[in-house]
């Protein structure tokens, strides 16, 4: 089965510093979606993209987040200046035809260490 | 608003002996609803799920769920456990018209040999 592949599978970063957290979506898909779990908590939602724009975002997703599909294949998540509570685990996921459709694809995540 | 409650955080169970997970939520409108599963350094994998239809839903690996409205509940069980299905379980409920998805607590499966 195609998968959603997310690099790193895990990152260090220092309070302060930006981080880009790289997913590759499944070919043929075109929504895409943010999640995180903090240790301990929920998976929340943090924001959903279709057709090159944000659809909907959390409250969560304030102005130091954003998202980009630069290259039609990559998925990206920017953080520009991390602090210690975006320590977290982040999963990427997909779906072929959105909200109507049942199944999100999900990578392995990429466990953000905030030191 | 909507939410996710899985009531037990930790369950532990004997290979072979059967298996219920617990999931309520809190809805407005007919409900979404999803069982997903994460094993260590893996995603989520979707166990099964249920839009409308036959209240009782067949999944992967021989899991099934049934959704009960008046509970508002939609339970995982399976008959025979078995030692690989130790994983982190997720409930979860679709929200709005974009595929966000609402998740439980979680509930961590152990199973004893």
């Amino acid at each position: 089965e195609p998968e959603v592949t997310q690099t790193p599978s895990h990152q260090v970063t220092q309070m302060g510093q930006e981080v880009i957290l790289r997913c590759v979506p499944i070919s043929n898909h075109l929504y895409f979606y943010w999640y995180r779990q903090i240790l301990g908590q929920k998976v929340e939602f943090l924001v959903s993209f279709y057709n090159n724009e944000i659809s909907e975002k959390s409250e969560i997703f304030d102005d130091q987040f954003s998202v980009e599909r630069p290259d039609g294949s990559n998925f990206t998540l920017k953080i520009r200046s991390t602090k210690l509570e975006d320590s977290a685990m982040y999963f990427c996921a997909s779906s072929p035809r959105g909200p109507t459709n049942e199944k999100l694809f999900f990578g392995s995540g990429t466990q953000l260490s905030v030191l | 608003a909507q939410s996710v409650t899985q009531p037990d955080i930790h369950i532990t169970v004997s290979e072979g002996a059967s298996l219920e997970l617990r999931c309520n939520y809190s809805y407005g409108a007919t409900p979404y609803l999803f069982w997903y599963v994460q094993s260590p350094g893996q995603g989520l994998q979707l166990l099964l799920k249920y839009f409308s239809g036959d209240t009782l839903v067949q999944g992967i690996k021989g899991f099934e769920a049934e959704f009960k409205r008046s509970q508002s509940s939609f339970n995982l069980r399976k008959p025979s456990v078995h030692w690989s299905d130790a994983a982190e379980y997720f409930c979860a409920v679709r929200s709005g018209n974009t595929g966000k998805l609402i998740f439980g607590q979680g509930t961590t499966l152990q199973v004893k040999p």
